[in-house]
C-alpha cells in the first residue's frame, strides 16, 4: 500500500486566497483525521471522519475552515479566505476501526502539506 | 485541549547513550501510543501500550506505563544518530479512542 497520500506538499499563497488540501487515506481504513502542526500549539486535531461522516469538528478554528469526505478514498480541507495565521503543516491520518474490543487506534500519517500564507 | 505532555522538551545525547522521554497525561486512558517524527516528515507509530500493561519492548525501545501516576516513559537504548527526531506520546482522553498529542520531545543524537 502507498500509505496516506497528501497533496500538495507545499503551498504558498497570498492572504485572502482559497486553499484546498487533499488527502487519500489507506484503503480499508474507517477513520480519517486532519491535524494541524505549529511550533506554538503543537499538533492539534481539527476534525475526524468515521465512514465518511464528520464526527467531531470542534477543533476547526473558525468558519473559514471546512472539510469534506465525499467517498472513502478522498478528503479535502479547505480554507477560505486564508490568513497568515493559518500558516502551518497540515497532516491527514487514517486508521482502522477502533472499538472497545479492538482499541488499537494506531494512526497512519501522510507526509503533510506545508502551507504558507503571505 | 492537550491530554499528554512530554518531558523534556529537548534532549541532546551522544551516540551509544540511552535516551529517556516522559509523558504525563490528565485523564484515564485505554491505551498510550508513542510516535516519532523525522524533520519534515509525517508521524510514524512506534509502539502502543494498553492500560492494563506496565511495560512493553520493541527492539531498542522500552515503554513503561504507570496509570496510578498517569505517566509513561519511552527509553531508547544504545541510541544512534538516526534516532534524531521528535517523539510524541498520544493518549485518547477518557472515554474516547481518538488520540491527542503532546508537543513532543526533540531528541538529537550526536555521532
Amino acid at each position: 500500500d502507498a500509505g496516506v497520500i497528501q497533496s500538495p506538499r507545499h503551498e504558498v499563497t497570498e492572504m485572502g486566497q482559497e486553499v484546498t488540501l487533499r488527502c487519500k487515506p489507506i484503503s480499508g481504513h474507517d477513520y480519517l483525521f486532519w491535524y494541524r502542526q505549529t511550533m506554538m500549539r503543537g499538533l492539534e486535531l481539527l476534525i475526524y471522519f468515521n465512514n465518511n461522516v464528520p464526527i467531531d469538528d470542534s477543533g476547526m478554528p473558525e468558519d473559514r475552515f471546512s472539510a469534506k469526505m465525499p467517498n472513502a478514498s478522498f478528503s479535502t480541507l479547505k480554507i477560505q479566505p486564508s490568513e497568515p495565521r493559518d500558516s502551518a503543516v497540515y497532516f491527514c491520518a487514517s486508521s482502522l476501526r477502533v472499538t472497545v474490543i479492538l482499541p488499537s487506534g494506531e494512526l497512519f500519517f501522510g507526509e503533510g502539506s506545508r502551507l504558507t500564507v503571505l | 485541549s492537550q491530554q499528554g505532555e512530554e518531558d523534556p522538551q529537548a534532549l541532546s545525547i551522544q551516540e551509544g547513550e540511552n535516551a529517556t522521554m516522559n509523558c504525563s497525561y490528565k485523564t484515564s486512558i485505554n491505551n498510550l501510543q508513542w510516535y516519532r517524527q523525522n524533520s519534515g516528515r509525517g508521524l510514524v507509530h512506534l509502539i502502543l501500550i494498553r492500560s492494563n500493561e506496565r511495560e512493553k519492548h520493541s527492539g531498542r525501545l522500552r515503554v513503561t506505563l504507570d496509570t496510578s501516576k498517569k505517566s509513561s516513559s519511552l527509553l531508547i537504548t544504545a541510541s544512534r544518530a538516526a534516532d534524531t527526531a521528535s517523539y510524541f506520546c498520544a493518549t485518547p482522553p477518557g472515554g474516547s479512542y481518538i488520540p491527542t498529542f503532546g508537543r513532543g520531545t526533540s531528541l538529537i543524537v550526536h555521532p
